[in-house]
């Protein structure tokens, strides 16, 4: 167990609905980062979040949106869902110094399947 | 950030050290070296980090070229369960966009 916690594990939906995938960071842990993780893809880096703030955008479709609540979990809501957002979803979480290494921890995964 | 390459794919006996390789010869002053695996669909997992000097943990051995333009990730006594996709990653210090490529897909054999 590595401390963050990712809601839920297996989600089967289909094309056009909305899903929103939770995560728990580790305790301690200010920043918030969202990858999808695709056959084709690999690790992409989605968004980052830290103390509520965005700080961080990579490859997020318009139709994907995150956001960090005060007490720090994050929600990542897909919407208008397409058969190539079939994918697994990691959060990760790090202390997220503004200097030196950050180190990010990250969670189960979140395995979106889209009929 | 700076660019790494690493083989695609590479094999290693059980009890055996697995040596992992990745060249980042782009590599800036402020770069850390990050090592994380991924086992099959689980989520990645750190390994080890360094920026200058060689590093070791309970996991592995970090070894950095003096040049720091190439870098050995050490697996002292390889097993089975260390059977993954390694990622040799360069980063700014305080950076926070970790990208990952292709990274090396590490078999422990019998």
């Amino acid at each position: 167990d590595s401390g963050v916690t990712q809601t839920p594990k297996h989600l089967i939906t289909a094309t056009g609905q909305r899903v929103t995938l939770r995560c728990s960071p580790r305790s301690g842990d200010l920043s918030v980062y969202w990858y999808q993780q695709s056959l084709d893809q690999g690790l992409q880096f989605l968004i980052q979040y830290y103390n509520g703030e965005e700080r961080a955008k990579g490859n997020i479709l318009e139709r994907f949106s995150a956001q960090q609540f005060p007490d720090l979990h994050s929600e990542l809501n897909l919407s208008s869902l397409e058969l190539g957002d079939s994918a697994l979803y990691f959060c990760a979480s790090s202390a997220r110094g503004f200097s030196g290494a950050n180190v990010l921890t990250f969670g189960a995964g979140s395995r979106l399947t889209v009929l | 950030d700076a660019k790494t390459t690493q083989p695609p794919s590479m094999d290693c006996a059980e009890g055996r050290a697995a040596n992992l390789p990745c060249n980042h010869s782009t590599i800036s002053g402020n770069e850390y070296v990050y090592w994380y695996r991924q086992i099959h669909s689980q989520g990645p997992q750190y390994i080890i980090h360094g920026l200058k000097n060689n590093e070791t943990n309970e996991m592995a051995s970090l070894i950095i070229t003096e040049d720091r333009k190439s870098s050995t990730l050490i697996l002292p006594h390889a097993t089975l369960r260390d059977t993954a996709v390694y990622y040799c990653i360069v980063l700014t210090g305080g950076g926070n966009k970790l990208t990952f490529g292709t990274g090396t897909q590490l078999k422990v054999e019998l």
